[in-house]
């Protein structure tokens, strides 16, 4: 009963570095997503991937990249970490989206410095 | 205009009482409906889910509905200190079919 799994949990970047987010979900749903959540900003979509095979940008996607690997695998890449990159990360999947909304997975803390 | 617009408080509850939060919505295309609790540092879960108009109850939960003006709320009756989180809502609008907007939240607190 892993559900959506994400890691690291915890990372601290200095500015200009790169790295990779990686979100499983084992539950066999089409769609994923990216969120970041900042203090009095709510969650913001980066990217998503409705199904196997297609990514789509979100509202946030600036200074970010995302791969659908395979169903179960979506991974997002920060090519040159900046500060405003500083975030909750938050990766999501979903089935039924109408009916069931998300499940996430639970979040990474990224420090940018 | 947010697409999605919540009071993010904090309200403020006594034990046992009504906890009332609501939400507003700009397109009128919208399908679906969330409420999602968040307890602090942690990720966001699904409680409750609506698409039609009225009301729908779960245990001590209710979601409401009203699409002619908009607005969304959910009330937790007998409200316990376990309650204190933030609730976000989120919309499937008729713009963005296949993701979810989120408000930015609202954050309750139940007193003892």
């Amino acid at each position: 009963n892993a559900g959506v799994t994400q890691t690291p949990k915890f990372q601290v970047l200095k500015t200009g570095q790169s790295m990779t987010l990686q979100c499983a979900q084992d539950m066999n749903h089409n769609s994923m997503y990216w969120y970041r959540q900042d203090p009095g900003m709510g969650l913001r979509l980066i990217y998503y991937s409705a199904s196997e095979g297609t990514t789509d940008k979100g509202e946030v996607p600036n200074g970010y990249n995302v791969s659908r690997l395979n169903k179960r695998e979506f991974s997002l890449r920060l090519e040159s970490a900046a500060p405003s990159q500083t975030s909750v990360y938050f990766c999501a999947s979903s089935e039924a989206l109408l009916e069931g909304g998300y499940t996430f997975g639970s979040g990474t803390r990224l420090t940018v410095v | 205009q947010k697409e999605v617009e919540q009071n993010s408080g904090p309200l403020s509850v006594p034990e046992g009482a009504i906890a009332s939060l609501n939400c507003t919505y700009s397109d009128r295309g919208s399908q679906s409906f969330f409420w999602y609790r968040q307890y602090s540092g942690k990720s966001p879960e699904l409680i409750m889910f609506i698409y039609s108009n009225g009301d729908k109850e779960d245990g001590r939960f209710t979601a409401q509905l009203n699409k002619a003006s908009q607005y969304v709320s959910l009330l937790i009756r007998d409200s316990q200190p376990s309650d204190s989180a933030t609730y976000l809502c989120a919309v499937n609008t008729r713009s963005s079919a296949s993701k979810i907007i989120f408000g930015s939240g609202t954050r309750l607190s139940i007193r003892p």
